[in-house]
């Protein structure tokens, strides 16, 4: 079956250095990869997508790449405020007729300061 | 905000009883989908109504069912409620033939005693 992992445990990190959050998938072959965020009672919020023929993707801060060889995204906050802190989803869909969207657990980022 | 909106915000039930939340998609999407969300994990995929139909379908029993309206704006109904389905429950409105970017409400947070 379908398989998104995500490191369960907590990510601490200081401020101003850079977060990296990974996304590993299995018995998948995704057309994107979405990352999102998530702070405590809220919805996701949208923050990069990226496509299967596409390697690396940036946003201001952000910067995402995607191996479909590996099987892998990583994600990455550079110059982290505490402000980052908030667990982050990776969610991958398939083509096709309907945007069917699977999520991983999430990682939560904590930023100290 | 996403302009995206959900009602209620909380809700409290027994086991055994019924449920309906709502959802308000943002102007001009075509699309909405539902996850269930449990504490600590990432949203689960329940289903998806394009243009008024059912379009998708995740691993949800019968008992959870869904309505979506010629404006857009979407229901899902839940019977025969259980104590698992305790979770914080997310609509996700988008454009199929547009950008594939999914996005969420705040969530209707489900209690069920």
């Amino acid at each position: 079956s379908q398989k998104i992992e995500q490191n369960s445990e907590a990510l601490n990190i200081q401020e101003g250095k850079t977060a990296t959050l990974t996304c590993n998938y299995t018995n998948y072959s995704p057309a994107y990869l979405q990352w999102y965020r998530q702070d405590p009672g809220r919805g996701p919020v949208f923050l990069l997508l990226i496509r299967e023929n596409e390697k690396e993707k940036r946003k201001e801060r952000l910067k995402v790449t995607f191996d479909t060889t590996l099987k892998q995204s990583l994600f990455h906050i550079t110059a982290s405020q505490p402000a980052d802190s908030a667990t982050y989803l990776c969610a991958l869909a398939g083509s096709g007729g309907y945007q069917k969207v699977t999520f991983g657990t999430g990682t939560k980022l904590q930023v100290i300061p | 905000e996403t302009g995206v909106t959900q009602s209620p915000t909380h809700l409290i039930k027994t086991r055994g009883q019924q449920v309906t939340l709502r959802c308000s998609s943002q102007s001009g999407h075509n699309t909405v989908s539902w996850y269930q969300q449990a504490l600590g994990q990432g949203p689960q995929f329940i289903f998806q109504y394009y243009r008024e139909e059912e379009n998708g379908r995740g691993n949800f029993p019968p008992r959870f069912s869904g309505l979506q309206f010629p404006n857009y704006s979407s229901e899902l109904n839940v019977n025969a409620l259980e104590l698992d389905d305790s979770a914080l429950y997310l609509c996700a409105s988008s454009l199929i033939g547009g950008e594939e970017t999914q996005y969420f409400g705040p969530g209707t947070r489900l209690l069920v005693l």
